[in-house]
């Protein structure tokens, strides 16, 4: 059975960072696409980060330069590394196993970024 | 970046309804367009991917049609499990992108 954990999120200042991991069980994360997705208190979804099984990366504009996505594998884990965190980074967010449409979530993790 | 443009918003039905729900993207995404489901509190759910493709377990009443820009996602006969908000997902180019979402309400 295909499992997503995500933890890591919490209350943080403006300016802070903060490692967001999402532990998979039954499947291996090296070896497909996987995706973090957020959504603000009341809002909608947004695509955050991709990263491929290549290793090849990608990230929203609102992102870029502060986030990085990356995964262990031994560990069978993803990673969100988040810096210069920002008050509209607050977000429950969520980690996806992407094969073509995101089919599998975990059930994601708060991250509050207030002072 | 492709914006995704989702309609109605809101959409208000009964039991046993026909819906429609519409997505629009600002330039041709081919068929790379995935529906989601989400319930409050809970982690959104494939429902469609490649524009008309049924995911596994989802019932056959959910179906997509569409490419290019134009998509659409029709609920054949609502049931009260189907009350829940939808959303579009582009992945045709980075960054992906979702559409606004489409609350469907019981009237």
């Amino acid at each position: 059975e295909v499992q997503l954990v995500e933890s890591g999120g919490g209350l943080v200042q403006p300016g802070g960072s903060l490692r967001l991991s999402c532990a998979a069980s039954g499947f291996i994360v090296s070896s497909n696409s996987m995706t973090w997705v957020r959504q603000a208190p009341g809002k909608g979804l947004e695509w955050v980060s991709l990263i491929y099984s290549d290793g090849t990366t990608f990230y929203a504009d609102s992102v870029k330069g502060r986030f990085t996505i990356s995964r262990h594998s031994s560990k069978n884990t993803l990673y969100l590394q988040m810096t210069s965190l920002r008050t509209e980074d607050t977000a429950v967010y969520y980690c996806a196993r992407d094969l073509s449409g995101l089919t599998d979530w975990g059930q994601g993790t708060l991250v509050t970024v207030s002072s | 970046d492709i914006q995704m443009t989702q309609s109605p918003s809101t959409l208000s039905a009964s039991v046993g309804d026909r819906v429609t729900i519409t997505c629009r993207a600002s330039q041709s995404i081919r068929s790379w367009l995935a529906w989601y489901q989400q319930k409050p509190g809970e982690a959104p759910k494939l429902l469609i991917y490649k524009a008309s493709n049924l995911e596994s377990g989802v019932p056959s009443r959910f179906s997509g049609s569409g490419s290019g820009t134009e998509f659409t996602l029709t609920i054949s006969s609502l049931q009260p499990d189907d009350f829940a908000t939808y959303y579009c997902q582009q992945y045709n180019a980075y960054p992906y992108t979702f559409g606004r979402g489409t609350k469907l309400e019981i009237k």
